[in-house]
């Protein structure tokens, strides 16, 4: 079956210091690829997505992912996280089977800042 | 209204009792669809509609239904409550095949 992993349940990270969070999934095809931002208390917002083409995708609020089939691994990143950046973020796949589209959910990653 | 409306924000319920959360979009995206979000489970599918009256099961519709009636419309149906649904919802809509989906604020549901 179709699956997204996401390692990491949580991720402490200083100010400053640069971000990458794991995604992997499992699907036979070139899957559609997104990464979600989620507030406290708030709902989803997406961060970016990756269709097709250039592998490596630029996203709001300074996120860049990059695909890797070989790998199949579409792991998020930033250079310098901000302490407004403390939320959960989730990987999603996006595949369509027999006409219905469906989004595949990681568990997510909590992104914890110290100061 | 501006993207996805979900209410109540929060409710307290009674086990055994009958709930119905809203949600209402006016981007109008063809598909719709409710979650449930529990800690470390991430997001769940609880049922889809791909086009107004049409709607589908996804991955736990166990105890709850939908009716897509139009457009804008997506109601969920919690026929009678038990603790264990207990979580936060989410409706999210989606324009076309293949593209993102946008989400509603979540509405936080307590069964005791």
């Amino acid at each position: 079956a179709q699956s997204v992993t996401q390692p990491d349940i949580h991720i402490t990270v200083s100010e400053g210091a640069s971000l990458e969070l794991r995604c992997n999934y499992s699907y036979g095809a070139t899957p559609y690829l997104f990464w979600y931002v989620q507030s406290p208390g708030q709902g989803l917002q997406l961060l970016l997505k990756y269709f097709s083409g250039d592998t490596l995708v630029q996203g709001i609020k300074g996120f860049e992912a990059e695909f890797k089939r070989s790998q199949s691994s579409f792991n998020l990143r930033k250079p310098s996280v901000h302490w407004s950046d403390a939320a959960e973020y989730f990987c999603a796949v996006g595949r369509t089977i027999d006409s219905n589209y469906q989004l595949i959910w990681g568990a997510g990653t909590k992104l914890i800042i110290k100061p | 209204i501006a993207g996805i409306t979900q209410a109540p924000t929060s409710q307290i319920l009674a086990a055994g009792r009958r709930m119905t959360l809203r949600c209402t979009q006016d981007m109008r995206h063809n598909a719709m669809y409710w979650y449930r979000q529990d800690l470390g489970l991430g997001l769940r599918l609880i049922h889809y509609s791909n086009t107004a009256g049409t709607t589908g099961k996804g991955e736990v519709p166990d105890g709850y239904s939908v009716s897509r009636a139009n457009t804008d419309d997506f109601p969920l149906t919690l026929a009678s409550a038990v603790p264990s649904q207990t979580s936060v919802y989410f409706c999210a809509s989606r324009k076309g095949l293949n593209t993102e989906a946008f989400f509603g604020q979540g509405t936080r549901l307590t069964v005791v």
